[in-house]
């Protein structure tokens, strides 16, 4: 299974962009990074996916290299809901379809 | 979208009784669920998954006899925790899939606080 890297936690101001990155440079090729975040007590939250090209939503943007070994989740206007743990998943493949976590970023979103 | 719901949200049971946790998929059918247990301060750990109408598989270290997984339909599964012990104490939260909606369609439950005094 490739695995993830994040940073522990991170800080971010009330307003300002939040930029989380991952590695994953053992992806494979058919493999899809996900990201998902746990408010605290609750289920994870699926955030975005992608495969290789950048991809936008409501809630964030997906920045992938072009080697696919990182990427970068973008909250463009961070808020105090925000502070969540963020986890980077990458797909496992080879028929399994489970979703493995590892230790994530603990953001927080300062006023 | 879809909606995992789990039941219940919280849950106080004694030592050496068994306890059971529900995960339907309210709005889609889900051939495969999963089970995660979460300490506090950790991060999600996968326990096992749920097959409807087989066996579940579990993951390495995981006592099938003590975590009894049911998926009796493609709607519901059960995770019944036998002869809770204070260390089962924990944060339970199932996923299911969407097959329907390929890469996409894992949904988390809102998790089970299980306390085991």
């Amino acid at each position: 299974d490739a695995k993830t890297t994040q940073p522990t936690s991170m800080d971010c101001a009330e307003g300002r962009a939040a930029n989380l990155p991952c590695n994953h440079s053992t992806i494979s090729g058919n493999e899809y990074v996900y990201w998902y975040r746990q408010i605290h007590s609750q289920g994870p939250q699926y955030i975005i996916h992608g495969l290789k090209n950048n991809e936008t939503n409501e809630m964030a943007s997906l920045i992938i290299t072009e080697d696919r070994k990182s990427s970068t989740l973008i909250l463009p206007h961070a808020t105090l809901r925000d502070t969540a743990v963020y986890y980077c998943i990458v797909r496992v493949s080879g028929g399994s379809e489970k979703l493995v976590f590892g230790k994530g970023t603990k953001l927080t979103v300062n006023p | 979208g879809a909606v995992v719901s789990q039941h219940p949200s919280w849950v106080i049971c004694k030592s050496g009784t068994s306890v059971k946790i529900e995960c339907r998929s309210l709005d889609f059918q889900a051939t495969t669920m999963f089970w995660y247990r979460q300490f506090p301060k950790q991060s999600l750990m996968l326990m096992a998954t749920s097959n409807e109408g087989s066996k579940a598989t579990y993951e390495q270290g995981v006592e099938k006899d003590k975590f009894l997984i049911n998926h009796a339909s493609l709607t519901l599964s059960t995770l019944t925790v036998t002869s809770a012990h204070p260390e089962d104490s924990s944060f339970y939260i199932c996923s299911a899939r969407d097959p329907g909606q390929g890469a996409l369609g894992y949904t988390f439950g809102s998790g089970t606080r299980l306390t085991v005094v």
